[in-house]
């Protein structure tokens, strides 16, 4: 059962903030933020380990909550680079599963 | 900085025939996997390999296919007797450790296969 996000798609214009959410079902030993855009391979953002883990990177941020299986990537003052289709993942043993996906776009 | 590589960026084959996909991971890197994308949709896991062996597989990683590491760089998904739906982007990825000891995976630019 593949973690669900939300929201399935989002337009920002340009400095706006965005947050996309990722639900497992299944407990994950970590959760992974990826941004895939038109034709390209997935790139990684960022992993987090830990329960109540918190990373960032430049403008884009992440937190896990490991009870709830909850993850959230916050994205700060969008910039159009930002625009692609962001996946959350995490492995159970050895099988990965991506999350549904969420397009963004970020409009001047 | 080191990649993994995929070949051929793009195969056309005709329904029924065999195809090998080719995927060069991370020379360090110890866990191996296929990707396949439909286009538009998720990303959908097929198989991880460890140790010149199948760690886990999907549903979709049925008899159909096969993944084989046949000299210390190569990894290679075959794909028998293909039918339209296998049209997709297939990524090879390569992570240094997997399971509880997560490490992000470094992905292949992906191999298009279109099956005519």
């Amino acid at each position: 059962q593949q973690p669900v996000q939300s929201p399935q798609a989002v337009i920002l214009r340009e400095g706006e903030d965005a947050v996309i959410n990722c639900s497992s079902s299944k407990a994950l030993y970590s959760v992974h933020w990826y941004r895939q855009k038109h034709g390209e391979a997935p790139v990684f953002l960022m992993i987090l380990l830990k329960g109540g883990e918190q990373k960032g990177h430049d403008k884009i941020s992440a937190s896990f909550n490991e009870k709830k299986q909850q993850s959230s990537l916050y994205l700060t003052a969008s910039q159009l680079s930002y625009s692609g289709t962001y996946f959350c993942g995490g492995n159970t043993g050895n099988q990965f599963y991506f999350g549904t996906g969420t397009s963004l776009t970020v409009i001047p | 900085e080191p990649e993994v590589t995929q070949t051929p960026s793009h195969q056309v084959t005709q329904m029924g025939q065999e195809v090998i996909l080719r995927c060069v991971p991370i020379s360090n890197h110890l866990y191996f996997y296929w990707y396949r994308q439909i286009l538009g949709q998720k990303v959908e896991f097929l198989v991880s390999f460890y140790n010149n062996e199948i760690s886990e597989k999907s549903e979709i990683f049925d008899d159909q296919f096969s993944v084989e590491r046949p000299d210390g760089s190569n990894f290679t998904l075959k794909i028998r007797s293909t039918k339209l739906e296998d049209s997709a982007m297939y990524f090879c990825a390569s992570s240094l450790y997997s399971g509880e000891h997560s490490y992000e995976q470094y992905f292949g630019p992906g191999t298009r296969l279109t099956v005519t």
